[in-house]
């Protein structure tokens, strides 16, 4: 079956510009993960939604970073007056299960800030 | 805070050589730990899932081993080909969340 899918890929934004970022987890996943990966690092936990709760958004870097999931479903990351430092990339990752087992991530989207 | 470290950063062989990669992490109260394969440009593919209380797990070429009360974890890959050449990452479970090292990218010369 289809995979956990994120859109944009790519995105190039100017330094204040608003963005936001979508995930498709597969379909019937109960949970849903944002992860940010910097360049030549591994993956930081962002935030965890379990259907539609928000259950943890403490990796959020600031106030700027925002994460819904209303239908528990579709997931959008948006991100305020983007700062060079919020290039990265943006992994989002679904599982089956209440308490997460195995997470399968999608192939993130590469933000670029100028 | 559970802090994920793997060494070598990078590490480059002649195919038909094993690979040995190293991953520590400081807290050993985790549920699982996961070894993932990344290609550039690439999301993350999940290799072998080692729950807390295994000792190893295998798949085909790779063997991945835990040990949760030193806090380690080794991945070994048999008989190296070039399609092997990529990022390896490991991340351990606590609860929910998954905390990642920085992994060892792997070059396997033709």
């Amino acid at each position: 079956g289809a995979g956990v899918s994120q859109s944009p890929r790519y995105k190039v934004a100017k330094r204040g510009q608003d963005v936001a970022l979508r995930c498709d987890p597969i379909s019937g996943h109960v949970s849903l993960f944002w992860y940010q990966q910097a360049l030549g690092q591994g993956p930081e936990f962002l935030t965890y939604f379990q259907n539609e709760a928000q259950l943890d958004k403490s990796g959020l870097p600031s106030d700027r970073f925002f994460a819904e999931r209303p239908e528990g479903s579709v997931s959008t990351l948006k991100i305020q007056r983007t700062q060079q430092e919020d290039s990265a990339v943006y992994l989002c990752a679904s599982s089956p299960t209440r308490t997460p087992y195995e997470q399968y991530f999608g192939p993130g989207t590469r933000l670029t800030v100028t | 805070k559970q802090e994920v470290t793997q060494i070598p950063a990078a590490l480059s062989v002649p195919e038909g050589e094993n690979l040995v990669l190293n991953c520590s992490f400081t807290d050993s109260a985790i549920y699982n730990l996961q070894w993932f394969r990344q290609d550039p440009g690439k999301g993350l593919t999940s290799l072998l899932l080692i729950q807390s209380s295994q000792r190893e797990q295998t798949s085909g070429r790779l063997n991945a081993s835990l040990d949760k009360s030193s806090g380690r974890s080794t991945l070994y890959i048999a008989a190296s080909q070039p399609g092997d050449s990529a990022t390896y990452l490991c991340a351990v479970r606590d609860d929910y969340k998954l905390s990642f090292g920085a992994g060892t990218t792997v070059t396997v010369r033709a």
